[in-house]
C-alpha cells in the first residue's frame, strides 16, 4: 500500500536555525509529493509540491526535492521564522486525476525568538 | 476568491446522536473530499465526491457517509455518534484535473460525550 513516514515532533529551534524534517514514502506507482502546513485552529495549506523525480518544490523559503532512488521528500528551510510554528505534513497523491491524499503523521515545529 | 467554507466550526454531541457537517467548495470547484483528523490516526481519507457521485472511498464504517449537490456544496453525515467519532471534520476542494492540488477548509471541530 501507499504510507509516508515523517520524523516525529516536536522540533524546537531557535530563530534563524535551518529546519531539516524528514519525509520517506512507500507508494505503488509514481506518486505526486506535498507538504502541507496547519498553523494552530486552521485548515491545511499547500506549501509546496513536486510531480515528478528530482522536481524541487518551493514556496516562502521552504524547499524539498523528490528523490526517486532514496524515496524521500525531506523539507528544508535556511532561516526560520517564529511565524514558522505549525504542524507540518508530508503527503502523497498516486494516480492521474484527484486521488486521495495519503499523510505523514505531522511534524509539530515550535520556533522561539 | 472565497476560500472552502465549513458548517457549524464546532459541534458537541453525545453517543447515539448523528450529526451533519456542510462543506462549500472553492467557486468553480467540483470535486470535494472529507478527511478525519484524529490525534491517534492522524489525516485519514473519508470520500471524495465529484459531480453529485462519490468518486472515492475510504475505510469507514457505514455510519459515515456523505452526498454533494448540483452546486457542488457537500455534507457528510454521522449517525450513532461514538466517542471515537470525536476529530476535526476537514473538507477540500479541487478542480478537475487541477493535479491533485486540493484546497481544505478551516474544519469542524466535532466533539462526542
Amino acid at each position: 500500500g501507499n504510507s509516508v513516514t515523517q520524523m516525529e515532533g516536536p522540533v524546537t529551534l531557535s530563530e534563524e536555525a535551518f529546519l531539516t524534517i524528514n519525509c520517506t514514502y512507500t507508494a505503488t506507482g509514481y506518486p505526486s509529493l506535498f507538504w502541507y502546513v496547519q498553523y494552530p485552529g486552521e485548515g491545511l495549506q499547500l506549501l509546496l509540491k513536486a510531480t515528478k523525480a528530482d522536481d524541487k518544490g518551493s514556496n516562502k523559503g521552504f524547499e524539498a526535492t523528490y528523490r526517486k532512488e532514496t524515496t524521500s521528500f525531506h523539507l528544508e528551510k535556511g532561516s526560520v521564522q517564529v511565524s514558522d510554528s505549525a504542524v507540518y505534513f508530508c503527503a502523497l497523491s498516486v494516480g492521474s486525476g484527484n486521488t486521495p491524499l495519503v499523510f505523514g503523521k505531522g511534524t509539530r515545529l515550535s520556533v522561539i525568538a | 476568491k472565497a476560500g472552502v467554507t465549513q458548517t457549524p466550526r464546532y459541534l458537541i454531541k453525545t453517543r447515539g446522536q448523528q450529526v451533519t457537517l456542510s462543506c462549500s467548495p472553492i467557486s468553480g470547484h467540483r470535486s470535494v473530499s472529507w478527511y478525519q483528523q484524529t490525534p491517534g490516526q492522524g489525516l485519514q481519507f473519508l470520500f471524495e465526491y465529484f459531480s453529485e457521485t462519490q468518486r472515492n472511498k475510504g475505510n469507514f464504517p457505514g455510519r459515515f457517509s456523505g452526498r454533494q449537490f448540483s452546486n457542488s456544496r457537500s455534507e457528510m453525515n454521522v449517525s450513532t455518534l461514538e466517542l471515537g467519532d470525536s476529530a476535526l471534520y476537514l473538507c477540500a476542494s479541487s478542480l478537475e484535473r487541477q493535479g491533485n492540488e486540493q484546497f481544505f477548509g478551516p474544519g469542524t471541530r466535532l466533539t462526542v460525550l
